[in-house]
């Protein structure tokens, strides 16, 4: 069935990095704007930032921009998250989502989401 | 701004219908998506675009939209419709945003 299948998380120190992975099956990929979500424990949803069917056009969150780099490789169905400059407030689930082909607002397929603590 | 606000809570006898409301300038340009959030579990879209259901989805979850506000109803609220609700469009520059969450309590 269709899927989205996030790893790469884990606990890493302030100041490091971590690149998140989501594997995406049973649809085709290229065909699909893709995002990565986060959720703070407790708290909202936060959109991180997005990718365009081709990879040209990139969007980041402001709390992210400049730290984080998404891309996508879609011979291989796979999405990217680099996470550099990690702080603590970058603890999260974070979540890849597929955009829905029917709206350019709505994500139709989740990922189950991976945990980052950040921490010392 | 691109910021999206729902009411923190709100809570609705078994059977009833319940509204849930996000305000948000964005709201002029796009119609809202709605993602239901049980504890523990990812979200789910429940309504995109002008009122549609994604497979799966029951009828008795509806969406409007007026200006700048989106409405999420759900018309004969069961047990298992207790969860957190988002809803999510685009704000400036293309990037998205999400509201910031209504609790959902079933009596």
């Amino acid at each position: 069935q269709v899927q989205l299948v996030e790893s790469g998380g884990g606990l890493v120190k302030p100041g490091g990095s971590l690149r998140l992975s989501c594997a995406a099956s049973a649809f085709t990929f290229s065909d699909y704007y893709m995002s990565w979500i986060r959720q703070a424990p407790g708290k909202g949803l936060e959109w991180v930032s997005y990718i365009s069917t081709g990879g040209d056009t990139i969007y980041y969150a402001d709390s992210v921009k400049g730290r984080f780099t998404i891309s996508r490789d879609s011979a291989n169905n796979l999405l990217y998250l680099q996470m550099d400059s990690l702080r603590a407030d970058d603890t999260a689930v974070y979540y890849c989502a597929r955009g829905s082909r029917q709206s350019q607002v709505a994500f139709d397929i989740w990922g189950q989401g991976t945990m980052v603590t950040v921490s010392s | 701004s691109s910021e999206l606000t729902q009411d923190p809570a709100v809570s609705v006898a078994l059977g009833q219908t319940v509204r849930i409301t996000c305000h948000g300038d964005s709201l002029s340009n796009y119609y809202a998506g709605w993602y239901q959030q049980k504890p523990g579990q990812a979200p789910v879209l429940v309504i995109y675009g002008k009122n549609k259901r994604p497979s799966g989805i029951p009828d008795r979850f509806s969406g409007s939209s007026s200006g700048n506000t989106a409405s999420l109803t759900i018309t004969g609220a069961q047990a298992e419709d207790e969860a957190d609700y988002y809803c999510n469009s685009r704000g400036s520059s293309g990037h998205h945003v999400f509201g910031t969450g209504t609790k959902v309590t079933v009596l």
